[in-house]
Order: C-alpha cells, then sequence, then structure tokens
C-alpha cells in the first residue's frame, strides 16, 4: 500500500509563530506533491505544488521536498488565527505502465490552530 | 479560475434508495473524481475517469458506480442506498494524466453532504 503520512497533530501555534506540518511518503516513484488547506465544512483548496528538491516559497508559505529521505513539509510563517485549518498533504499515484491518470494519495491530514 | 460544481450542497436520502450525484467542471479537464470524506479517515477515492466513458475503480468502490457520458460531467450512483454511506462526497477534476507538473493538481467542488436514513 502506497501511502502518504502526515504528523499527528492537533498543532496549536501562537499567532506570529512559525507552523511546521509534515508529511513523508512511503512511494519512490513520487514525484509531485500538493499542500490543501481545508476549512470546516468547506472542501480543500490549493495552497502550493512542489516537485523538485529543495524549497518553494509563496508568500508566508513554504514546502521542502526532500526526495532521500521521502518528506515533504510545510511551513507558515507569521500564522494568522485565519490559518486555523486541516491541511492535507498528497503525492501523485503512480500505476502499472507508468501512468498515473492524475491519482493523488491523501494524507490524513493535520489540524491547525493559531491561537491569538 | 477553475470551476466544479455538484449538484446539491446537502441531501437526505431513505436506506434503499438510488441516489444520484452530479458534477460538472468547466476547463475542458482530462480526469476527474469522486471521494468520500469521513472524519478520521481522511479522504478515500471511490472511482476516478481519464476519459469519457473510461472509469477506474479507487480504493473503496463497493455500492457505488460512475457515469461519464461528456467530458465536463461526471455521476457517482448509490445502486441502494445505506446509512454506512452517509458522508460527505466531494468531486474533483484534474487537467493531465500525471507528468511530474502542476498540472496533476486536483481542483474540489464544494462536497455533497448526504444522510441516509
Amino acid at each position: 500500500q502506497k501511502e502518504v503520512e502526515q504528523n499527528s497533530g492537533p498543532l496549536s501555534v501562537p499567532e506570529g509563530a512559525i507552523a511546521s506540518l509534515n508529511c513523508t511518503y512511503s512511494d519512490r516513484g513520487s514525484q509531485s506533491f500538493f499542500w490543501y488547506r481545508q476549512y470546516s465544512g468547506k472542501s480543500p483548496e490549493l495552497i502550493m505544488f512542489i516537485y523538485s528538491n529543495g524549497d518553494k516559497e509563496d508568500g508566508r508559505f513554504t514546502a521542502q521536498l526532500n526526495k532521500a529521505s521521502q518528506y515533504v513539509s510545510l511551513l507558515i510563517r507569521d500564522s494568522q488565527p485565519s490559518d486555523s485549518a486541516t491541511y492535507l498533504c498528497a503525492g501523485v499515484t503512480w500505476g502499472a505502465g507508468g501512468t498515473s491518470y492524475g491519482k493523488l494519495t491523501f494524507g490524513q491530514g493535520t489540524i491547525l490552530t493559531v491561537h491569538p | 479560475d477553475v470551476k466544479v460544481t455538484q449538484s446539491s450542497r446537502y441531501l437526505v436520502k431513505r436506506t434503499g434508495e438510488k441516489v444520484f450525484l452530479e458534477c460538472v467542471q468547466d476547463m475542458d479537464h482530462e480526469n476527474m473524481f469522486w471521494y468520500r470524506q469521513d472524519p478520521g479517515l481522511g479522504l478515500r477515492l471511490i472511482y476516478f475517469s481519464y476519459d469519457v466513458k473510461m472509469k477506474e475503480k479507487g480504493d473503496i468502490p463497493e455500492g457505488y458506480s460512475v457515469s461519464r457520458e461528456k467530458k465536463e460531467r461526471f455521476s457517482l450512483i448509490l445502486e441502494s442506498a445505506s446509512t454506512n454511506q452517509t458522508s460527505m462526497y466531494l468531486c474533483a477534476s484534474s487537467l493531465s494524466r500525471g507528468s511530474f507538473s502542476p498540472t496533476d493538481t486536483q481542483y474540489f467542488g464544494p462536497g455533497t453532504r448526504l444522510t441516509v436514513l
């Protein structure tokens, strides 16, 4: 079973702090990873994707990918109460013949609470 | 902007009823997906489709079927609804078939919260 595991959480950080969300994956063939944010009662929305080793920054968000260690992380700088949500990590799932059909394997999600 | 719409936000059905959930995307995406999301179990893939009339089973296809007669529309069918199918159902679509690119990004509809009594 190819899996994506997220740190269990829930995670609580004070406003203004850095929130660190981590994800490990078992399929060495996975190349592309996505972070989604899901507010309570809403559907997931894309924050960012990463497919190259290293860091990728977008505003207050930084995604990090380490293919050798098979982990992906998301850092949220200057956390705000509006960042309180469930964060989902997902990786592309590759099937037989090297075709993914765009399937993603999602982690269980980490609940983040940013308190004032 | 990509737009994925689902036919209903909330639906209440009786055990044994046949239930249709519809999903429409307006960005000419190749792939469409149906998930269910339950507390503590995360997102689980029911079925997906990578082309018109093509479908593949996901992780939990039992009790469900799908139809994709047009590229923009993907329907989930509960042949005989049961109480254990009470859940949030999410539809998603993506552009490509997977090529190490951002076109693998899945865009989600608003979800349908189905209650089976």
